[in-house]
């Protein structure tokens, strides 16, 4: 199976900071890297699909990049809502793996 | 709008069994894959099953082969999660997800339902 690591395990950040977060994956994925956010007690949300492709309905300060085994999401300027837990998950191959998170907190 | 909405969680012992249904409307429901994916209390997210369209090709993580059984009723524009031979690591909010074949996406998701198995 793929394994994705993720870093930092945990952010602290301010309204307005610009926040990266990268995920690498244990073997060559291509672009099949999706970023998701998890508000607590909430659904998840797509936000990149294909590593870099933003998902209809996100809003342009989200972004992603990277292919093989590195990718990044960026958030440029971090807003109140965006506070929550988020994931990469490489549709590669089965299984479908999720990287264990990176928790964005003030 | 795109609707999902899943149902069937609740308290189960160890050993026993729980089918999930997820219902999905305002969609093309036989157009497209379905998932199911999990969050264990304190734990990050883990997929669990994908189906095929038609039902004719499907996929689980290894720690639920053999146990779950990921079904589909086009016909309903409903997805099931049978779980059998429960175990107390399989307590978890399961959420239901549209899966899109290009970059196979998990599109739109349902808000989750608990499934506890404890004696």
């Amino acid at each position: 199976d793929i394994q994705l690591t993720q870093s930092p395990s945990f952010l602290s950040a301010s309204v307005g900071d610009r926040v990266t977060i990268t995920c690498r994956a244990s073997q060559g994925i291509s672009s099949y890297l999706a970023w998701f956010q998890h508000p607590s007690g909430k659904a998840p949300k797509l936000l990149i699909y294909g590593a870099s492709n933003l998902q209809t309905g996100v809003p342009s300060r989200f972004s992603g990049s990277g292919s093989g085994t590195e990718f990044t999401l960026t958030i440029s300027s971090l807003q109140p809502e965006d506070f929550a837990t988020y994931y990469c998950q490489q549709v590669n191959n089965y299984p479908f793996t999720f990287g264990p998170g990176t928790k964005v907190d003030i | 709008e795109v609707q999902v909405v899943e149902s069937g969680g609740g308290l189960v012992q160890p050993g026993g069994s729980l089918r999930l249904s997820c219902a999905v409307s305002g969609f093309s429901f036989g157009s497209h894959w379905m998932s199911w994916v999990r969050q264990a209390p304190g734990k990050g997210l883990e997929w669990v099953a994908s189906i095929k369209q038609d039902g004719s090709s499907k996929y689980y993580v290894d720690s639920v082969e053999g146990r779950f059984t990921i079904s589909r009723d086009n016909a309903k524009n409903s997805v099931y999660l049978q779980m059998n031979s429960l175990r107390a690591e399989d307590t978890a909010v399961y959420y239901c997800a549209t899966l899109l074949r290009h970059f196979w996406r998990l599109e739109y998701w349902g808000q989750g339902t608990l499934v506890t198995v404890s004696s």
